[in-house]
């Protein structure tokens, strides 16, 4: 099983679509999760952190089910700049693999188109 | 954005060339990361610097050799690669801690 799995897409949607990307990991002990972005031939950059309670950011919301091992993102209104790779991404965290950092594990991504 | 630099930005070489990759940070971050990005794989990490000393080597082949010289700076030596080394570099820094990670634009790479 991947450590970190998302459905690669892609995803084409119209503009001002609601879209849900999902994605699960297999290390329970994980702890903190995050979704990247990364535009074509670009390098990821951090969309948002994903917290316990759920958490929103504009038109961006993202949750995490701690039981499920299940992290998503909705981008609600989208719009054409979204078109992007959307990765997800999850911190072993230091303790849990035996290193002096925090290790970031992430997926292949999620690629999403939007048409106008 | 210019916090996280890397040069060059395109590199063809042959199999029995040597080369670099630079990287720079400008963000007062003290952990750097070289990643490898292939296509329809995910990052795959490389090395981890911490405070100027190697941490975490993931196995990757000896013709890859990084250098760390100072907290701001991380170099990837390259030597006798091969046609599957052919990739995009990434270069990442971040706290300590290594939470929040920042890229750089990366170095496509293609060795021929």
């Amino acid at each position: 099983r991947k450590e970190v799995e998302q459905d690669p897409g892609p995803f084409n949607v119209p503009e001002g679509a609601t879209v849900a990307f999902n994605c699960t990991y297999s290390n329970s002990a994980s702890q903190s999760f995050f979704w990247y972005r990364q535009d074509c031939r670009k390098e990821p950059k951090l969309l948002m952190s994903v917290y316990s309670s759920g958490n929103e950011d504009g038109r961006f919301t993202a949750q995490l089910n701690r039981a499920s091992q299940y992290i998503s993102l909705l981008i609600r209104d989208s719009k054409l700049s979204d078109s992007a790779t959307y990765l997800c991404v999850v911190n072993l965290g230091r303790k849990n693999y035996g290193g002096a950092t925090n290790k970031l594990i992430f997926g292949t991504g999620t690629l999403l188109a939007v048409q106008p | 954005e210019t916090g996280v630099t890397q040069t060059p930005r395109h590199l063809v070489m042959g199999m029995t060339n040597k080369k670099s990759l630079k990287c720079e940070q400008h963000l007062g971050h003290n952990a750097m990361y070289w990643y490898k990005q292939s296509a329809k794989k995910p990052l795959e990490l490389m090395f981890v610097y911490s405070l100027e000393e190697r941490v975490e080597n993931n196995s990757v082949p000896s013709r890859f050799s990084p250098e760390c010289p100072n907290s701001s700076h991380l170099f990837l030596h390259l030597h006798t690669l091969q046609p599957e080394d052919s990739a995009l570099y990434l270069c990442a820094s971040s706290r300590e801690d290594g939470r929040e990670q920042y890229f750089g634009p990366g170095t496509r790479l293609t060795v021929t």
